[in-house]
């Protein structure tokens, strides 16, 4: 399987826990993004990297959220002291700067759930 | 930021019967894609489709960039394609992130 891959799938936690997400991108994609989707609505944008470099981050990522890509690779999503409003899917995608569309391509996402 | 607007945003067909997915925009773009959400949650691409018309099997798009709209048509509708459709936006000079309209939930009844 060649496309964007999160883990883990699923992750249930207590209120102000600390969770981490892991995508690993398509292996030519020097693009990768982080999208918070609620329950009814669309995706919404996070951050974004190129590279290794954050390029762009949201109102949306609160002091809590940390977004790390070492070496351009994997990236990694950190919640701190999780809330209950933090239950969401979170969604990578990557694309390919140069050489390419611009085509975003997601992953299954990581699905967060606060108790 | 620019506004993406889908219409409607609930449809439930026949088996068999056509439809066709809009989505407005309010601002040049440099990317349009159409998505379907399966049930588990995965985003399958549908179509990169910044202008022009394509076609894939049952389904086709058509982006009219100069009047910011773009149209999904799904025919000979089958119950697999249940789902939302989402579109998304990238706004021309912006980044190449994302913004998504709201989506149409689409139930296909056998």
């Amino acid at each position: 399987d060649t496309g964007v891959s999160q883990d883990p799938r699923h992750k249930i936690t207590k209120r102000g826990q600390n969770v981490t997400f892991r995508c690993d991108p398509i292996s030519e994609h020097n693009r990768l993004y982080w999208y918070r989707q609620t329950l009814g609505q669309g995706p919404e944008f996070l951050t974004y990297f190129q590279n290794e470099a954050q390029l762009e981050k949201s109102r949306l990522l609160s002091d809590r959220f940390s977004a790390e890509r070492p070496k351009g690779s994997f990236s990694t999503l950190e919640i701190q002291r999780t809330e209950q409003g933090d239950s969401a899917m979170y969604l990578c995608a990557s694309s390919r700067l140069a050489g390419g569309s611009g085509e975003l391509f997601f992953g299954e996402g990581s699905r967060l759930t606060v108790l | 930021g620019i506004q993406v607007e889908q219409s409607p945003p609930d449809l439930i067909l026949q088996e068999g019967a056509n439809s066709t997915l809009r989505c407005n925009f309010s601002d040049s773009v440099n990317n349009l894609q159409w998505f379907h959400q399966n049930p588990w949650g995965q985003l399958i691409n549908l179509f990169y489709i910044p202008s022009g018309t394509k076609q894939n099997g049952r389904l086709s798009a058509t982006t009219v960039a100069t009047e910011r709209y773009s149209l999904l048509y799904i025919s000979s509708s089958q119950t697999t394609d249940s789902g939302v459709y989402f579109c998304a936006v990238e706004r021309a000079g912006s980044a190449r992130q994302l913004t998504f309209g709201s989506g149409t939930q689409l139930t296909v009844l056998p």
